[in-house]
């Protein structure tokens, strides 16, 4: 079966420091692999969406990056961390079947504060 | 372009009476649609789906859905409220370049 990992599942950053967000996908191939962030009462915010090695869009100007050094792997930076960069990032991962989009599949989330 | 509206930002019951969180959907063909659960501090938890199939879709704890093409609407539903779905909820969909689209969240309040 299909299981996705995601850690720390806490972080407190100063500000100005790098972040590291990891997120791995056991089970499955060539997954579609999402980085969301959840502020405080919000929604969740699509950052980055990867369709395979290499292949990431950036949906929103922001303070991060991320990167798929893995078909299964998945991760998010920052080389300095803002305050704004405060909040619930999830990760999460979906597959094409026949041609349809199947449900996704979410991490436990890392909550991340920046002081 | 595809996206889904969840029409109450919060919703309040009281244990043991009816659950109806509502989501439209705006399509130019026939959607997928999901409802996910939020616990705080949490992921997000797959209730149910519609995937073209039937359009009544029953999902894990007593929640439903019900697909209505000529309301472009994904409803969800429970009969009877319980302490433990006290929760956020959300409606999904894709749009065509695969990307998921979230509602906005209806926090759902369950009295005692």
């Amino acid at each position: 079966s299909q299981t996705i990992h995601q850690w720390p599942a806490t972080l407190v950053q100063p500000v100005g420091s790098p972040l590291s967000l990891e997120c791995t996908v056991e089970g499955t191939s060539n997954p579609n692999l999402y980085w969301y962030r959840q502020a405080a009462g919000r929604g969740l915010q699509l950052l980055f969406y990867s369709v395979g090695i290499g292949q990431i869009s950036s949906e929103v100007p922001q303070n991060l990056s991320a990167s798929r050094p893995q078909d299964r792997q998945f991760i998010l930076s920052s080389k300095k961390l803002l305050l704004s960069d405060s909040g619930f990032y999830l990760c999460a991962w979906s597959a094409k079947r026949g041609g349809r989009d199947t449900e996704a599949f979410f991490g436990q989330g890392t909550r991340l504060t920046v002081v | 372009a595809q996206s889904v509206t969840q029409l109450d930002s919060h919703v309040s019951v009281s244990e043991g009476t009816p659950v109806l969180l509502r989501c439209n959907y705006s399509s130019s063909y026939s959607p997928s649609l999901f409802w996910y659960v939020q616990h705080p501090n949490k992921g997000l938890q797959l209730l149910l789906k519609y995937t073209s199939a039937a359009t009544l879709v029953k999902g894990i704890n007593g929640f439903e859905a019900e697909f209505k093409k000529s309301e472009t609407s994904f409803h969800l539903t429970k009969p009877s409220a319980h302490m433990s779905d006290a929760a956020e909820y959300f409606c999904v969909t894709y749009n065509q370049g695969g990307k998921l689209i979230f509602g906005q969240g209806t926090e759902l309040s369950v009295k005692p």
